[in-house]
């Protein structure tokens, strides 16, 4: 079945530095990826995607990274702020659902030392 | 622009009662879904809709009904509150009639069963 997890639950970078935030999945087939950012007491925030006809995207100070032979991908933050301090998901979605609803992996902490 | 909404956003019941968590968003978005989050676990799916008054399970729906006579309410019931309810609730929307597949999130219900 679909699995989407993380290797590092928390990462401490300090301001300034650029951030780099893992993900593995297992299910080969699985052809769309969603970041989210959640801040402590809020919902999930959309950040970026990537589809697997890419290999990278880029947004405004993150970046994506898909590596589809190793079943990985990656969240890169560049001068990382303390307003990026937060817990990062990466997300695809279900097939049980018909790509409706999404499955999430458990999280990384980021916390952003001044 | 509200975009989507939840109430009550805290709560604090006891076992047995019959709870209803409330959703409401404002972008007329086909899609809704119903999450939960504990650490450990990520967020999970417990129900989900295509439309009003079209509605699946999803990974754990067990103890939870939901309805959706009108399309920009989504509420959550749970018929009997257990301990191991005890949860944050987020409720999310999409419409995937964009390039885009992901969800907008809620701001989350904390739900306390005593």
């Amino acid at each position: 079945g679909e699995s989407v997890g993380l290797h590092l639950p928390t990462l401490s970078v300090q301001e300034g530095d650029n951030s780099i935030i893992n993900c593995a999945y297992s299910n080969s087939a699985s052809d769309y990826f969603i970041w989210y950012k959640q801040e402590s007491g809020k919902g999930p925030q959309f950040i970026i995607d990537i589809r697997s006809n890419m290999d990278k995207r880029q947004g405004q100070r993150v970046t994506v990274l898909l590596n589809k032979t190793v079943k990985h991908l990656s969240l890169q933050i560049a001068a990382t702020q303390p307003g990026d301090s937060a817990v990062y998901f990466c997300a695809e979605p279900r097939g049980d659902t018909g790509r409706r609803a999404l499955t999430f992996g458990s999280g990384t902490r980021l916390q952003v030392q001044p | 622009d509200a975009g989507i909404t939840q109430s009550p956003r805290y709560k604090i019941t006891e076992t047995g009662r019959q709870v209803t968590l409330m959703c409401h968003q404002t972008w007329s978005h086909s899609y809704m879904f119903w999450y939960r989050q504990d650490l450990g676990h990520g967020l999970r799916l417990i129900y989900y809709s295509a439309a009003a008054d079209i509605t699946d399970k999803g990974e754990v729906p067990d103890g939870y009904v939901v309805s959706r006579s009108k399309t920009e309410n989504f509420p959550l019931t749970l018929e009997s509150a257990t301990r191991s309810q005890t949860s944050v609730y987020f409720c999310a929307s999409s419409d995937f009639g964009t390039a885009q597949e992901t969800q907008y999130f809620g701001p989350g219900t904390r739900l306390l069963v005593l």
